[in-house]
């Protein structure tokens, strides 16, 4: 185990698509994260898994925004009809404790 | 509410000169901080925790609460601490622990 990995790590979309990112956390880890990233600015906290029940939502996920933790592994983070303003950078993390541990991030362009 | 700043964008200094990088919050609560860390083309990764109170690659940080501060110092800056340094807040209660990240601040330590 390698740590946690996103797939894609870049995403091109034209306005109007719509996207999936994957997230696998560390094997152990219990709760799951997503944040988003955008230049000059720290990551800012999406929303949040315990096992597989998504527990909190920020209000900076919108309708368009949805997330899944089927099984209390893997993540996935969908946005649908892309805007131009989702351009950022997605991060997710993974913890069992307090500390987080991040994956290298999807860059998602929408043109 | 709960905020973090680093007032510094960016920081210059001299190799072997000393450093401190500003991070002040607000949280009506007990707080608990950490710093993150950002090489060039990796991932967000911790560097301390206000808790353990340990020293990490000679960094340290200290939590006072009557400033509301938790500044990070190092007193022999290297040129491999070049990198972007993010402060960040433990916000409890539904966020399951989300973290709430200062902007930034980009360290640069010169020759």
């Amino acid at each position: 185990d390698t740590g946690v990995s996103q797939d894609p790590r870049h995403k091109i979309t034209k306005r109007g698509q719509n996207v999936t990112f994957r997230c696998d956390p560390i094997s152990e880890h219990n709760r799951l994260y997503w944040y988003r990233q955008t230049l000059g600015q720290g990551p800012e906290f999406l929303t949040y898994f315990q096992n597989e029940a998504q527990l909190e939502k920020s209000r900076l996920l919108s309708d368009r925004f949805s997330a899944e933790r089927p099984k209390g592994s893997f993540s996935t983070l969908e946005i649908q009809r892309t805007e131009q303003g989702d351009s950022a950078m997605y991060l997710c993390a993974s913890s069992f404790s307090k500390e987080q541990y991040f994956g290298p991030g999807t860059r998602l362009t929408v043109t | 509410a709960q905020r973090v700043t680093q007032p510094e964008k960016l920081l210059s200094v001299f190799k072997g000169a000393p450093v401190e990088l500003k991070c002040n919050y607000s949280y009506s609560g007990s707080p608990e901080l950490f710093w993150y860390v950002q090489y060039s083309r990796q991932r967000l990764q911790l560097l301390l925790r206000h808790i353990s109170r340990e020293s990490i690659k000679g960094f340290t940080a200290d939590l006072n609460k009557g400033e509301t501060s938790f500044h990070l110092k190092k007193p022999f800056a290297q040129e491999e601490d070049s990198a972007m340094y993010y402060c960040a807040l433990l916000a409890n209660s539904n966020s399951g622990y989300a973290l709430n990240f200062g902007k930034g601040t980009s360290l640069l330590v010169t020759p």
